[in-house]
């Protein structure tokens, strides 16, 4: 089983600033099979990016992924604040079929 | 774009079951695998099973196998998941989602409450 862990846990920043998070998977996988959620409070989960680093359909360009193998990266570049808010790495592939990651919190310090 | 309206909250109790309805529009549905994603309050996401209505093919998350059901009706464009067994830890907002290697379109969640 592949296991995704995040990091931080939360993440205290100012509007403006640039945020960074991590997703480490405990084995390779694809960069294919790698993608990235936002969720606001009392709201569904939104796919952000998917194949490590494609925007999904209305993604503002403030959004990158990026990375390979066992570690990828979030960036978010500017932040606004309806970007605050829980952030998932997921991966597709083995068993379970679909995991997710713990999230990362991204909250206006 | 896949529309996803999902039936309303419920509340079971320990040992019974809870189905869960997730009804689309836009797009073509036998061309969709549907998944089912749960998030109990204040936790992460959490993969519960998918089916595949072209093929009638469903997958489950392991820990789920034995007790949960993903079924899916063509003519109404409506697919079920069925939780049986109930405790308190099965108490969360369930999610129906389209997939491909990821999750493109959600719908709103349905809250289930499992109390005596």
């Amino acid at each position: 089983e592949i296991v995704l862990t995040q990091s931080p846990g939360t993440l205290s920043l100012s509007p403006g600033e640039r945020a960074t998070l991590s997703c480490r998977a405990s084995r390779s996988i694809s960069s294919y099979y790698l993608a990235w959620y936002q969720q606001r409070p009392g709201q569904a989960p939104r796919l952000l990016i998917y194949a490590t680093s494609t925007r999904a359909t209305g993604v503002p360009q403030r959004f990158t992924g990026s990375g390979s193998g066992t570690d990828f990266t979030l960036t978010i570049d500017k932040l606004e604040s309806e970007d605050f808010a829980v952030y998932y790495c997921q991966k597709y592939g083995n068993s379970p079929l679909f995991s997710f990651g713990p999230g990362t919190k991204v909250e206006i310090k | 774009q896949v529309h996803l309206v999902q039936s309303g909250a419920a509340v079971s109790r320990p040992g019974s079951s809870v189905k869960v309805s997730c009804e689309a529009s836009g797009g073509t549905f036998t061309k969709n695998a549907f998944n089912w994603v749960r998030q109990a309050p204040g936790q992460g996401l959490e993969w519960v099973g998918r089916i595949l209505p072209s093929v009638a093919i469903t997958n489950y998350a392991e820990r789920f196998q034995d007790r949960v059901t993903i079924t899916a009706d063509t003519p109404t464009a409506t697919v079920y998941m069925e939780l049986s067994s109930l405790t308190s830890d099965d108490t969360a907002v369930y999610y129906c989602a389209t997939s491909a290697e990821y999750f493109q379109n959600w719908g709103q969640g349905t809250l289930v409450v499992v109390s005596s």
